[in-house]
């Protein structure tokens, strides 16, 4: 069974917008993750967000954790056409090494 | 460069025939991992190893098999019992414990005729 979903499920944005992409899950987590898939390749790890964290910053990334609401949230600022690709949330359930992941966010950022 | 190395990239199989996925990694990563990827669904765990000569099922186990037999390696092979084995096979290890980024290969695409 999925543990996060991700809203919404794909998303249109012309270039210079922000996009936010929300994540939800059900039981307690240890860390969630986010990462990025650029269609029909690997997944590249994003960001790490702790459980006992409430806000983390990576360049153009800005991540957000809510343990009582159990939600996340990844906003990209400014965003460029190579931002274009699939995005995923993944949660760390603390039950010997399993990562749990979303059914991800598709974003396409028009030029 | 040091990376995940999956293959083959695309694999066609018959049906009835057992497929082998292969994985390496020379990341020196203890932990390595099995996950299917379909349309709309997201990934699903198949299989995951934390040392050499263990490993654990994950969700969807069913129909595979994996050995672990040395630390840089973590094949997965793709039996004839798996009911619907078409799907795209990504492979992943991490190094910081079972909490760290997961560094993925770039994927097998299995498609069964």
């Amino acid at each position: 069974s999925q543990q996060g979903e991700e809203d919404p499920q794909a998303l249109s944005i012309q270039e210079g917008e922000n996009a936010t992409m929300n994540c939800s899950y059900k039981t307690s987590i240890n860390n969630l993750q986010w990462y990025r898939q650029n269609s029909g390749r690997g997944l590249v790890h994003l960001i790490l967000i702790r459980s006992n964290e409430r806000e983390k910053h990576s360049g153009r990334l800005r991540v957000t954790l809510d343990t009582s609401k159990k939600s996340s949230s990844l906003l990209i600022t400014a965003s460029r056409a190579a931002d274009t690709a699939s995005y995923f949330c993944a949660t760390d359930l603390n039950q010997g090494g399993k990562l749990i992941f979303g059914q991800g966010t598709e974003l396409s950022v028009k030029p | 460069d040091g990376g995940i190395t999956q293959s083959p990239k695309y694999l066609f199989r018959k049906e009835g025939q057992n497929v082998t996925l292969s994985c390496e990694q020379n990341l020196n990563h203890d932990a390595m991992y099995w996950y299917r990827q379909d349309p709309g669904q997201g990934l699903r765990l198949i299989y995951y190893s934390q040392i050499v000569n263990d490993f654990q099922k994950g969700d969807i186990a069913e129909g595979y098999s994996v050995s672990r037999e040395k630390k840089e390696s973590f094949p997965l092979t793709v039996t004839s019992a798996q009911k619907n084995p078409t799907a795209f096979y990504l492979c992943a290890s991490t190094a910081t414990g079972p909490t760290g980024e997961l560094f993925f290969g770039e994927g097998s695409r299995l498609t069964v005729l």
